[in-house]
């Protein structure tokens, strides 16, 4: 069975401080590793995903294989980003696959 | 910019009542699925449907739940008797195809009483 581990629940940065939000996961096959955002009142949408390897936002996330992660990172945090982020993991060439989620990650930036 | 629609956007409804949640997905797409999210949980997948079936279906979704696509825009969430652990945020999503990005929908807010 596939699962995603987020740890922080909650994450309080800085302006201008760099940020890391921390994502697990297990699956036995080849995954595809998402970052989806939530921000207030908003639905959910996609931020990046790992195939693209795109910076957006200023958020990139490298999918490190040996240690199954798929953190992501900002070097400068902004106020804007305040928001929930989720990790999610689809399996690859499986069929019309669902996406499962991790727990999210409240990400607070402070002025 | 073309969007999953869904509605209502919330639903209180008695225990033991049927309720019909909707989604309108992105016309081009063909893959659609219902994901929810209990409050202070994660977002669980429901069911996956392609080409007029279900494709993929989680424990979740027992015989109280239901899926259909009546027309051509238009995807439906049934729950046949609601309980009161049915109380949560469903969310429609579509897709293009098979491992696509997937676009979700507003999400509809249901309480049962």
């Amino acid at each position: 069975a596939q699962r995603v581990t987020q740890p922080e629940k909650l994450l309080s940065v800085f302006k201008g401080a760099p940020v890391e939000l921390k994502c697990n996961y297990s699956y036995s096959g080849s995954p595809e590793l998402f970052w989806y955002v939530q921000y207030s009142r908003q639905r959910l949408q996609l931020l990046l995903r790992h195939i693209s390897r795109e910076s957006i936002k200023g958020f990139t996330a490298d999918l490190n294989k040996g240690e199954t992660s798929f953190h992501l990172k900002k070097p400068f945090a902004q106020e804007e980003d305040s928001a929930m982020y989720y990790c999610a993991l689809n399996r690859v060439n499986s069929g019309n696959t669902p996406l499962v989620f991790g727990k999210g990650t409240r990400l607070s930036v402070i002025a | 910019e073309p969007e999953v629609t869904q509605t209502p956007s919330h639903q209180v409804t008695q225990m033991g009542q049927e309720v019909i949640l909707r989604c309108v997905p992105i016309s081009n797409h063909l893959y659609f699925y219902w994901y929810r999210q209990i409050l202070g949980q994660k977002v669980e997948f429901l069911v996956s449907f392609y080409n007029n079936e279900i494709s993929e279906k989680s424990e979740i979704f027992d015989d109280q739940f239901s899926v259909e696509r009546p027309d051509g825009s238009n995807f439906t969430l049934k729950i046949r008797s609601t309980k009161l652990e049915d109380s949560a945020m469903y969310f429609c999503a579509s897709s293009t195809g098979d491992g696509e990005t997937q676009y979700f929908g507003p999400g509809t807010r249901l309480l049962v009483l």
